[in-house]
């Protein structure tokens, strides 16, 4: 079974402050994927990564990154000069059937 | 790319009704459907997962009898609320996975549930 822990159930930042969500997942699979998802205020989920159990470089999209370390079976999420349209909460979950776990709830203030 | 659809946005209706709701994949081909509740404050939670011409598998504790999903295309899936009840009320998302790039889900706008 997959299972999903998001340590952080809820994080404030200032904007412009960098912040880094915890993310750590079980499964069973020895191949699978990897997924952050955000869902803002309005509840439509935003898909932002999926990053395949292979490829353990870092990637880097604009303000977004993600940290994957496959030995640890985390996958962390840091926004950059965080701003107040992030604020929303973001999942993550391994792929396959995605099975969330509770989500951190991010929110960023002027 | 990617565009998933969700009918009604929201819907009120009184205690034993059903409700339908619609989903489809606007451009992209999806042979499996994921269907989540999620209410306040909490996390998506899976009801059951269809694919194409198949009858869909429901996770444990959830009625089959009472959420029935029809997937009859690959991009059109639905799910009737039957008899619904104030404890259905919640918050119904689709999950469409593209068959092209296989792992990727993507989510329907959802469609808000009250049940008076």
């Amino acid at each position: 079974a997959q299972k999903v822990t998001q340590a952080q159930t809820e994080i404030s930042v200032v904007e412009k402050e960098d912040v880094t969500l915890d993310c750590v997942y079980e499964t069973r699979d020895t191949t699978y994927y990897l997924f952050w998802y955000k869902q803002p205020p309005s509840g439509e989920l935003v898909f932002l990564i999926r990053r395949n159990s292979f490829d353990e470089q870092n990637e880097i999209s604009g303000r977004y990154s993600w940290n994957f370390q496959k030995s640890t079976s985390s996958f962390n999420f840091t926004i950059t000069a965080s701003q107040v349209v992030d604020s929303a909460v973001y999942f993550c979950a391994p792929g396959g059937k995605l099975i969330f776990g509770q989500g951190t709830e991010l929110s960023v203030k002027p | 790319g990617a565009v998933v659809s969700q009918h009604p946005s929201w819907v009120i209706c009184k205690s034993g009704t059903s409700v339908k709701i619609e989903c489809r994949s606007l451009d992209f081909q999806a042979t499996t459907m994921f269907w989540y509740r999620q209410f306040p404050k909490q996390s998506l939670m899976l009801m059951a997962t269809s694919n194409e011409g198949s009858k869909a598998t429901y996770e444990q504790g959830v009625e089959k009898d009472k959420f029935l999903i029809n997937h009859a295309s690959l991009t059109l899936s639905t799910l009737t609320v039957t008899s619904a009840h104030p404890e259905d009320s919640s918050f119904y998302i689709c999950s469409p996975r593209d068959a092209q790039t296989t792992d990727t889900q993507y989510f329907g706008p959802g469609t808000r549930l009250t049940v008076l």
